[in-house]
């Protein structure tokens, strides 16, 4: 059984570019949490997925970072136009169906360095 | 919003030594998680708890919830504790994560 798989591992883009992170949950989980860690800085909530659904985007900032989690494939979470303050660490987390107090499984991240 | 706050924010200590690292939070929750992060930066669950007291390994996890305080200990250290601990708690699908104890235990 994988665990949460997050790809890439390292993106590089310039200012400007599109950024796609893909997470897919662990087999059988259905909710799926983006994080984003800054460097000096603890792991901020930026969204949470359900199956076809945006459960909660309140962490999302407003322009540019969109999220889906499609009934089939990956979850994504895309930042257009990057710039140099969107360079951080990027985890998903997963749960399975109805126990959001659970413990979270993490995915290995993914660091985006916008140059 | 739940105010996560750690402490020490560094910690050294020398192999064997018995650890202990503090995490209180501004309101009530549901349940209280501590996490593991290796250079790396893969982030591993250690516990979830939401009352009392949990044991896995030497590791042992504890929490007051009249406090809003909870504690992580790490007995007979070794050097591949080094790691930085998280603290993190939920309420609802809402998580909020302290900054984290970065640990490094010296052979």
């Amino acid at each position: 059984n994988a665990g949460v798989m997050q790809n890439p591992r390292h993106l590089v883009r310039r200012r400007g570019q599109e950024a796609r992170l893909r997470c897919s949950p662990m087999k059988g989980h259905s909710h799926v949490y983006w994080y984003r860690q800054l460097p000096e800085e603890g792991l901020k909530f930026m969204v949470y997925l359900q199956k076809e659904n945006i459960i909660d985007e309140s962490g999302m900032p407003k322009e540019r970072f969109s999220a889906e989690f499609p009934k089939e494939g990956p979850s994504i979470l895309r930042i257009q136009q990057v710039v140099r303050g969107d360079s951080a660490a990027y985890f998903c987390a997963s749960s399975p169906p109805g126990k959001i107090n659970e413990k979270l499984f993490f995915g290995s991240g993914t660091q985006l360095s916008v140059l | 919003k739940n105010e996560v706050e750690q402490s020490p924010q560094n910690l050294t200590a020398q192999e064997g030594e018995f650890i202990t690292i503090n995490c209180s939070y501004s309101v009530g929750i549901s349940a209280l998680h501590w996490l593991q992060q290796h250079p790396g930066g893969g982030i591993v669950s250690l516990f979830m708890l939401s009352s009392g007291k949990k044991k896995h390994g030497r590791l042992i996890a504890t929490i007051n919830i009249q406090e809003k305080h909870s504690s992580l200990h790490i007995t007979a250290s070794h050097p591949r504790d080094s790691a930085v601990y998280i603290c993190a708690t939920n309420t609802g699908n809402q998580f909020y994560f302290g900054t984290g104890t970065s640990l490094t235990v010296i052979p």
